[in-house]
């Protein structure tokens, strides 16, 4: 299954700026996760929606903050970030009674 | 502590030469176990779910088994666009999401 898209692709920005992630899909899955992807680590779950409500926040700093506006979008706003935030970020959805988690392409992150 | 080790790190076959790319864990509870495979740049594309040990699935030349402490991906006379990262996940029982624990990832590389 494809169908779970990102924007942007790539991103490079400030450590004092401001900026959004979006993840979309359409293919009427009810849960949205965010991953970080670093070389040499595996995927770092961030959060997890279900039907809109987080219902996972595993650890991550304020300077993430997610929002669910509809079961079909998900944000990930950035601020104040690190250098060591540079990864690739990953967005996923899966479909209602299913555990299979389909991927989006990624947004790759650059912090000067 | 759940934990996903994924070996080789790496693995450099030619064309045609048969292998296995082994996923160990130590977990709680295994509620599943995912194959994703990942090309350059892109993200994570599902591959197969394993349940039960004993389990296996196959698609084109790869393979899937499960036992209770591994899971092998056997891939019978690869091609060099089998080239790509392999990684494992595991699911556990118990939560309110569909969280996934994943390896580190072995980067297959088939020569011509």
């Amino acid at each position: 299954e494809t169908g779970v898209t990102q924007t942007p692709r790539h991103l490079v920005m400030g450590m004092t700026n401001k900026k959004s992630l979006k993840c979309e899909q359409h293919l009427g899955h009810n849960a949205m996760y965010w991953y970080k992807q670093s070389a040499k680590k595996p995927l770092e779950l961030m959060f997890v929606y279900s039907l809109e409500e987080r219902v996972e926040n595993n650890s991550v700093p304020s300077r993430f903050s997610p929002e669910c506006p509809n079961s079909s979008h998900l944000f990930l706003h950035l601020h104040t970030l690190q250098p060591e935030d540079s990864a690739l970020y990953l967005c996923a959805s899966s479909p209602p009674g299913r555990e299979t988690q389909y991927f989006g392409p990624g947004t790759r992150l650059l912090v000067l | 502590e759940d934990q996903v080790t994924q070996s080789p790190e790496a693995l450099r076959l030619q064309e045609g030469e048969s292998s296995s790319l082994n996923c160990s864990y130590t977990v709680s509870g295994l509620r599943g176990l995912f194959w994703y495979r990942q090309d350059p740049g892109k993200g994570p594309e599902f591959l197969f779910t394993l349940y039960s040990a004993g389990e296996e699935k196959e698609k084109e030349r790869l393979k899937a088994t499960l036992t209770k402490k591994e899971s092998f991906l056997h891939i019978t006379a690869p091609k060099p666009e089998d080239s790509a990262t392999y990684l494992c996940a595991v699911q556990l029982y118990g939560g309110a999401t569909n969280k996934l624990i994943f390896g580190t990832g072995t980067l297959l590389a088939v020569q011509p």
